[in-house]
């Protein structure tokens, strides 16, 4: 596609419930990054894939949060058992190289989750 | 301590005002990022560099290596340039962001 694209954009879940996040980077693109930002403070690493294979996952604040990437294009990130302190944007990004340091990235819009 | 530093946290200016936005790093980096996101969320990368200066437009960035210190200027500010600016720091494919400044410019 012409640019990352996440979904939902929004989701609203109650505390307990599995979530399953979506992301499908720019096509071609080796590298994908997921963050996570709170309200009013700077996005957060979480992890990142070069093609289907999980470089680093040592952003994860537990293990209810998993990745994957099974044919290293389109990535999901789920949260089991959500907390309401899970609310946040979850944010993607991808770069067409496998270092973003050096290719840059693109982000995608996000998806907004709240726990109630 | 935060591995990357930005100041000010906030920043009102009148349009048509020279805006200097600074972030301080304290980790070995390959890259540095000015980021931008608008209200809606959405974040657009404005510049990536690693060394020296570069210039788009009405935006400037610089870095100093040595200092381990970045800093974006706005010349002639406009209304439109509202947004939090987050200056983030790359090594390999880790990526550390700054906590954003928020610039308002009022018209």
């Amino acid at each position: 596609g012409a640019g990352v694209s996440q979904s939902p954009r929004y989701k609203v879940t109650k505390r307990g419930q599995d979530v399953a996040l979506r992301c499908d980077p720019i096509s071609g693109h080796v590298s994908l990054y997921w963050y996570r930002q709170a309200l009013g403070q700077g996005p957060e690493f979480l992890t990142y894939f070069n093609y289907e294979a999980q470089q680093d996952k040592s952003g994860l604040p537990n293990d209810r949060f998993s990745a994957e990437r099974p044919e290293g294009s389109i990535s999901t990130l789920t949260i089991q058992r959500t907390e309401q302190r899970d609310s946040a944007m979850y944010r993607c990004a991808s770069s067409p190289g496998l270092s973003g340091a050096y290719y840059g990235y693109t982000f995608g819009s996000g998806t907004r989750l709240t726990v109630v | 301590k935060n591995e990357v530093e930005q100041s000010p946290q906030n920043l009102t200016a009148q349009e048509g005002e020279f805006i200097t936005i600074n972030c301080s790093y304290s980790v070995g980096i390959s890259a540095l990022h000015w980021l931008q996101q608008h209200p809606g969320g959405g974040i657009v990368s404005l510049f990536m560099l690693s060394s020296g200066k570069k210039k788009h437009g009405r935006l400037i960035a610089t870095i100093n290596i040595q200092e381990k210190h970045s800093s974006l200027h706005i010349t002639a500010s406009h209304p439109r340039d509202s947004a939090v600016y987050i200056c983030a720091v790359s090594a390999s494919n880790d990526m550390r962001f700054g906590a954003g400044t928020r610039l308002t410019v009022k018209p």
